[in-house]
């Protein structure tokens, strides 16, 4: 099973600054995918195939990364954004998620 | 638009039964396979089935295989998780999801959830 590591686990930005969230896999994987959970609601997929935008994501938000390590960024943060986000592999049985980071607004 | 809508949880004791459903909406049901992901009180989420397309085929997790099945009816558009054997740390919110249609390595819609809660 690929475990997926996500760091950090909290996280607390300003209005406007960059954040980054970090998924490292245990083995190598061929794509990461996002998910965003806001408080009492579902996961709703973010990102996709590593770098790919769902539909309404806004653009401020990016995925890159590649073999054991994978990254969403947002490039300047707004308080909407407040939500736990989960990195999810399936290059390797069964499918996987990482434990999650909370980011919380300033 | 895509509607998934599970139903069916509740409070059980351990070691009883438990089935749980989705109806699903707005897309052509039949053409993608499903799953059910759970996540347990402020836990992160955890893959626990999923069935192909024509429910011939299905998946697991050691944490559950053997004690939950998953089936589907593509006439009704309805997926289905049998769990039996339920165990307190099966104590969780349920979620139905859609994979994605292509390769199935993610999951493009997700219900609103199901709570179940395994206590004595």
């Amino acid at each position: 099973e690929t475990v997926l590591t996500q760091s950090p686990t909290t996280t607390a930005a300003s209005p406007g600054e960059k954040v980054t969230i970090t998924c490292r896999a245990s083995s190598s994987v061929s794509y990461m995918h996002w998910y965003q959970q806001k408080s009492g609601a579902s996961p709703k997929l973010w990102i996709y195939d590593t770098s790919k935008l769902a539909s309404g994501v806004p653009n401020r938000f990016s995925g890159s990364g590649s073999g054991t390590s994978y990254s969403l960024i947002i490039s300047s943060i707004e308080s909407e954004d407040a939500a736990t986000y989960y990195c999810q592999q399936k290059s390797s049985d069964p499918w996987t998620f990482g434990g999650g980071t909370k980011l919380e607004l300033k | 638009e895509v509607q998934l809508v599970e139903s069916g949880g509740g409070l059980v004791q351990p070691g009883r039964s438990l089935k749980l459903s989705c109806a699903a909406s707005g897309f052509t049901f039949s053409n993608y396979y499903m799953a059910w992901v759970r996540q347990a009180p402020k836990k992160g989420l955890e893959w626990v089935a999923t069935i192909s397309t024509s429910g011939s085929r299905t998946y697991y997790p050691d944490s559950v295989k053997g004690r939950f099945t998953i089936s589907r009816d593509n006439a009704k558009s309805s997926l289905y998780l049998q769990m039996n054997s339920l165990k307190s740390e099966d104590t969780a919110t349920y979620y139905c999801a859609r994979h994605e249609q292509l390769r199935g390595y993610y999951f493009d819609y997700w219900g609103q959830g199901v709570m179940v809660t395994v206590s004595s």
